[in-house]
C-alpha cells in the first residue's frame, strides 16, 4: 500500500527566506504526486503535481517540485516565502483501480513566517 | 472560478443520531470524493463514486456510511449512528475525470463534525 512521510511537522521561516519542504513516498508503481496547501478555515488547494516528463514542477504562488525517483521523494520549494505563504502543507501520492483515484496524505507540515 | 462546496460548515450532533453532510461538487465534473481529517491527524480517504455507484472504500467506510448522488448537483455522506470517534473534518472532493487517476481533485472547505 502507498504512503507518504512528512518528517518535518512545524517549520518556521523568515519572510524573504527560502524554503523547503520534505516529503518521501512509498509506492510500488509510477506514483502520481501532490501537494496542496490548507489555510486556515479553508479546504485543500492543489499546489502543483507530477505524473510524468520533467521532474522539476512549477506550481502556483511560486511554488515548485523536484521529484527525485532514487530517493522517493518530491520535496517543496519556494527561492522566497511570503507571510501570506503561512498554512499547512500536505504532500500526497495519487492511485487507483483504474477509474477513479485515491489521495494518500501526509501527516502535513505547519509552515509559520516570521516578519 | 467554480469552487465545490460543502454544508453546514459545522454540525454538532448526539451520539447515535443520523447526519447528511451535503456537497456541490463542480459542474462538469465526474468523479466524487470523501476525505476526513480527524483533529490532529491525517487526511483520510473515505470514498471514491463515479457513474452513480461506488468506485473505491477504505476500511473506515463500514455500513454506518453510505454516499448519494440524490440529483444532479448534490454528493451527500450519510453516518447512519454517528460515534465519538467519527468527529472529525469532512472533505468532499470532485475530479473532472478525464485521465482519472492523474485528474486535479479539487476540495471543498470541509464540515466539521462534532460528535457528543
Amino acid at each position: 500500500a502507498q504512503s507518504v512521510t512528512q518528517p518535518d511537522i512545524h517549520i518556521t521561516v523568515s519572510e524573504g527566506a527560502s524554503l523547503e519542504l520534505r516529503c518521501n513516498y512509498s509506492y510500488g508503481a509510477t506514483p502520481y504526486l501532490f501537494w496542496y496547501v490548507q489555510s486556515p478555515g479553508q479546504g485543500l488547494q492543489l499546489l502543483l503535481k507530477y505524473f510524468s516528463g520533467d521532474t522539476l514542477v512549477q506550481g502556483i504562488k511560486g511554488f515548485e517540485a523536484e521529484f527525485k525517483r532514487s530517493q522517493s521523494s518530491f520535496n517543496l520549494r519556494k527561492p522566497s516565502v511570503h507571510w501570506s505563504d503561512a498554512a499547512e502543507y500536505f504532500c500526497a501520492v495519487g492511485a487507483g483501480t483504474g477509474t477513479a483515484s485515491k489521495l494518500t496524505f501526509g501527516t502535513g507540515t505547519r509552515l509559520q513566517v516570521t516578519l | 472560478e467554480p469552487e465545490v462546496t460543502q454544508t453546514p460548515s459545522h454540525q454538532v450532533t448526539q451520539m447515535g443520531q443520523e447526519v447528511i453532510l451535503r456537497c456541490v461538487p463542480i459542474s462538469n465534473h465526474l468523479y466524487f470524493y470523501w476525505y476526513r481529517q480527524i483533529l490532529g491527524q491525517k487526511v483520510e480517504f473515505l470514498v471514491s463514486f463515479y457513474n452513480n455507484e461506488i468506485s473505491e472504500k477504505s476500511e473506515i467506510f463500514d455500513d454506518q456510511f453510505s454516499v448519494e448522488r440524490p440529483d444532479g448537483s448534490n454528493f451527500t455522506l450519510k453516518i447512519r449512528s454517528t460515534k465519538l470517534e467519527d468527529s472529525a473534518m469532512y472533505f468532499c472532493a470532485s475530479s473532472d475525470g478525464g485521465r482519472a487517476i492523474t485528474d486535479t481533485q479539487y476540495f471543498g472547505p470541509g464540515t466539521r463534525l462534532t460528535v457528543l
